[in-house]
C-alpha cells in the first residue's frame, strides 16, 4: 500500500517564475492538505481539498492557488515566486471521516534563486 | 492568531540520559498531537492526546496533555541515537465551527549522541 507520495523531490526555480507541485494520497485517502516548512520551523498549513474544492485556507497569498482532481490527487500551484517561498511543500493526506489522522508525504524541496 | 511554543529549540544530549520537551500555547486545542520529522522526510505521527489531563505513554515516551488543553509536554526516558530527529507538536483548532485546521508549533531539534 504505497503512502503518500510527491513530485518532484526537489525544485529550483527563478524569482518571477511560477511552480506546481503534486500529490498523491494514501489509498482511501479523499481529503488533501498542503503546508509550507520553512528551513528549522513547524509546517505552516495553506489549504485544504477535499471533494475537489478548497474547504480551508491559512494565512496564505492569493499567489497560492491549488486543485483536486477526481482520484483524489493535488496540485498546488505558486505563481510570481519570492526568495522567501523557498521551503519545503508537504503534502498530507486523511479521509473525511478520520480528520484527525494526516499521513505526510515527503516533501517538495523549492528553493526560489 | 493561535501559537504553540516549543522549549527547548535545540536540545543535544548523551545516550541514556531523560528530556522534557514542552509546547505551550494561550489558546485552547480540540485535541493535540505529537509528530517526529526526520531530515528528507515528512512528519510521522507519535500520538494524539484529547482529554484535558490525559496521559499516554508510547514505551520510552510520555505525552501528557494540559488540564486546560493549552499545553503539552513530551517525556522520553533513556533517550537512544534513534530518537533523534525534529519533534513537533500540533493542535486541532476549531475553524468555522465545525471542521478543523492543524497549527504546528514551533519545533524541537534533538540530537541523541552514542
Amino acid at each position: 500500500d504505497a503512502g503518500v507520495t510527491q513530485s518532484p523531490t526537489h525544485l529550483i526555480k527563478t524569482r518571477g517564475q511560477q511552480v506546481t507541485l503534486r500529490c498523491s494520497p494514501k489509498s482511501g485517502h479523499d481529503t488533501v492538505s498542503w503546508y509550507q516548512q520553512a528551513l528549522g520551523q513547524g509546517p505552516q498549513f495553506i489549504f485544504q481539498y477535499y471533494e475537489e474544492e478548497e474547504r480551508q485556507r491559512g494565512n496564505f497569498p492569493d499567489r497560492f492557488s491549488g486543485h483536486q482532481f477526481p482520484n483524489y490527487s493535488s496540485e498546488l500551484n505558486v505563481n510570481a515566486l519570492l526568495l522567501g517561498d523557498s521551503a519545503l511543500y508537504l503534502c498530507a493526506s486523511s479521509f473525511r471521516g478520520s480528520p484527525y489522522e494526516q499521513y505526510f508525504g515527503p516533501g517538495t524541496r523549492l528553493t526560489v534563486t | 492568531t493561535q501559537l504553540l511554543e516549543q522549549s527547548p529549540q535545540f536540545l543535544s544530549i548523551q545516550e541514556g540520559e531523560n528530556l522534557t520537551v514542552y509546547c505551550n500555547s494561550s489558546s485552547v486545542f480540540s485535541s493535540l498531537q505529537w509528530y517526529r520529522q526526520e531530515p528528507g522526510e515528512g512528519p510521522v505521527l507519535l500520538v494524539t492526546v484529547v482529554t484535558g489531563g490525559e496521559v499516554k505513554k508510547l514505551k520510552r515516551l510520555t505525552f501528557q496533555f494540559g488540564d486546560a488543553r493549552k499545553d503539552s509536554s513530551l517525556h522520553i526516558t533513556a533517550a537512544q541515537p534513534g530518537d533523534t530527529g525534529l519533534y513537533l507538536c500540533a493542535g486541532w483548532a476549531l475553524y468555522g465551527g465545525a471542521t478543523n485546521k492543524l497549527i504546528f508549533g514551533t519545533g524541537t531539534l534533538l540530537a541523541v549522541q552514542p
